[in-house]
């Protein structure tokens, strides 16, 4: 069971390309989530989704989009990068349909933009 | 919205040393979470603790919600106990999102 998997781990691109990002979950968790980490700035909430199309801003969602036609993928997409979104980037999933229960993370793609 | 402060910001133990952790929030949560970054980046679920006290091995965590705080303990650390810890809380006025602190940084030395 591979639960959540994020690709590519490690993603080197320039500044203004498109550039989509990963992930893919095995347990048909509702709740999907997209974070950034930055130095400085901790984890912060880009994008989230409850379920099938259905999704949400966080508290970065500038330059980002997401979907989620399937309940199992939830791409991120830098529609024109920039330099600023060089970070760490992480999927989550939660089951259930609230807050109360875990959430669980996948191994982050280390995206940077030149 | 809900401030979320972790102490120490970093912290320097021998091997075999005991340390306790805080993470203090501003405002009620109905869920808190612990989670350890090791040093490859990648972040593992320690403990789900709205409230009460949990233990896992030489890991326990305490949360006191009426008091809004939260403790992580690590008895007997081990080199492999290094890596960043961090606090998240959920409200339930917020949805389903989890704000987290700024993280301790743990270094433990042989």
């Amino acid at each position: 069971d591979a639960g959540i998997t994020q690709s590519p781990r490690y993603k080197i691109t320039e500044t203004g390309r498109q550039v989509t990002l990963m992930c893919h979950q095995t347990w048909s968790h509702s709740y999907m989530f997209w974070y950034r980490q930055d130095l400085g700035h901790g984890l912060r909430l880009i994008y989230y989704s409850a379920a099938a199309d259905i999704t949400d801003k966080g508290e970065v969602p500038d330059g980002y989009v997401v979907s989620r036609s399937k309940t199992e993928n939830f791409p991120l997409t830098l529609e024109s990068a920039t330099r600023s979104q060089t970070s760490v980037y992480f999927c989550a999933t939660r089951g259930g349909s609230s807050y109360n229960s875990p959430l669980h993370f996948g191994n982050g793609t280390r995206l940077t933009v030149t | 919205g809900i401030q979320v402060e972790q102490s120490p910001p970093d912290l320097i133990l021998q091997e075999g040393a005991n340390s306790t952790l805080r993470c203090n929030f501003s405002d009620s949560v109905n869920n808190l979470q612990w989670f350890h970054q090791n040093p490859w980046g990648q972040l593992i679920n320690l403990f789900y603790i709205p409230s009460g006290t949990k233990q896992n091995g030489r890991l326990s965590a305490t949360t006191v919600a009426t008091e809004r705080y939260s403790l992580l303990y690590i008895s007997s650390s081990q080199t492999t106990d290094s890596g960043v810890y961090f606090c998240a809380v959920v409200q339930e006025t917020s949805g389903s999102r989890l704000t987290f602190g700024e993280g301790t940084q743990l270094t433990v030395n042989p």
